[in-house]
């Protein structure tokens, strides 16, 4: 597609349940981030896949995250045993670049995850 | 100290005036600079990248970075209403692929 996609755009779920949240990126991107946001706060880093590994998955705040990418496309960031804390904006990112220097991302429009 | 500061705002503006928006950062290794803007309900949409000391001009957007004071900025020119949205810094260190941002510094720009 023309940009980052995200699926659902809302996800409205109870205290306890399991989500997955999609993200497909911009075609031949090899690069692509999950951050999540809170309002009046900048987006927080949660993972970075180059290709089909997590490079980089620091962000996770705990073992109940976890995001996988099985074909270096699209990739799906699966919450367990959702708590009211994780409610946030979930925004995926990618990038072209190969190297760090350059590595300007584009934004998918974000999945609203609400835990009640 | 945070790793990437800005002024939270709102900083308010006429149309037409420019809007100078501020961001420092800790490391002085950083070596790559992104603002991204971001209206209200939306995702952060890329507006300038710099990447060494020196001003560099899109448009309206002027981006400014001074690595030997660890800040940078960005200038819009002749502001217009719908140049009002949050605008977000985002810091690389050097060698990492992982953007620091800000919190963002709301823009308000009135007729």
């Amino acid at each position: 597609g023309a940009g980052v996609s995200q699926t659902p755009s809302n996800k409205v779920t109870e205290k306890g349940k399991y989500v997955e949240l999609r993200c497909d990126p911009i075609s031949g991107h090899t690069a692509l981030y999950w951050y999540r946001q809170s309002l009046g706060q900048g987006p927080e880093f949660l993972i970075y896949f180059q290709g089909t590994g997590a490079a980089d998955d620091s962000g996770l705040p705990n073992d109940r995250f976890f995001a996988v990418r099985p074909e270096g496309s699209v990739s799906t960031l699966k919450i367990q045993r959702t708590e009211r804390g994780d409610s946030a904006v979930y925004l995926c990112a990618s990038s072209a670049a190969g190297t760090a220097a350059y590595n300007e991302q584009f934004f998918g429009p974000g999945t609203r995850l609400t835990v009640l | 100290q945070k790793e990437v500061e800005q002024n939270s705002g709102p900083l308010s503006v006429p149309e037409g005036a420019i809007a100078s928006l501020n961001c420092t950062y800790s490391d002085r290794g950083s070596q790559s600079f992104f603002w991204y803007r971001q209206y209200s309900g939306k995702s952060p949409e890329l507006i300038m990248s710099i990447y060494s000391n020196g001003d560099k001009e899109d448009g309206r957007f002027t981006a400014q970075l001074n690595k030997a004071s660890q800040y940078v900025s960005l200038l819009i020119r002749d502001s217009q209403p719908s140049d009002s949205a949050t605008y977000l810094c985002a810091v690389n260190k050097g060698g990492s692929y992982i953007p620091t941002f800000g919190r963002g510094t709301s823009l308000i720009v009135h007729p």
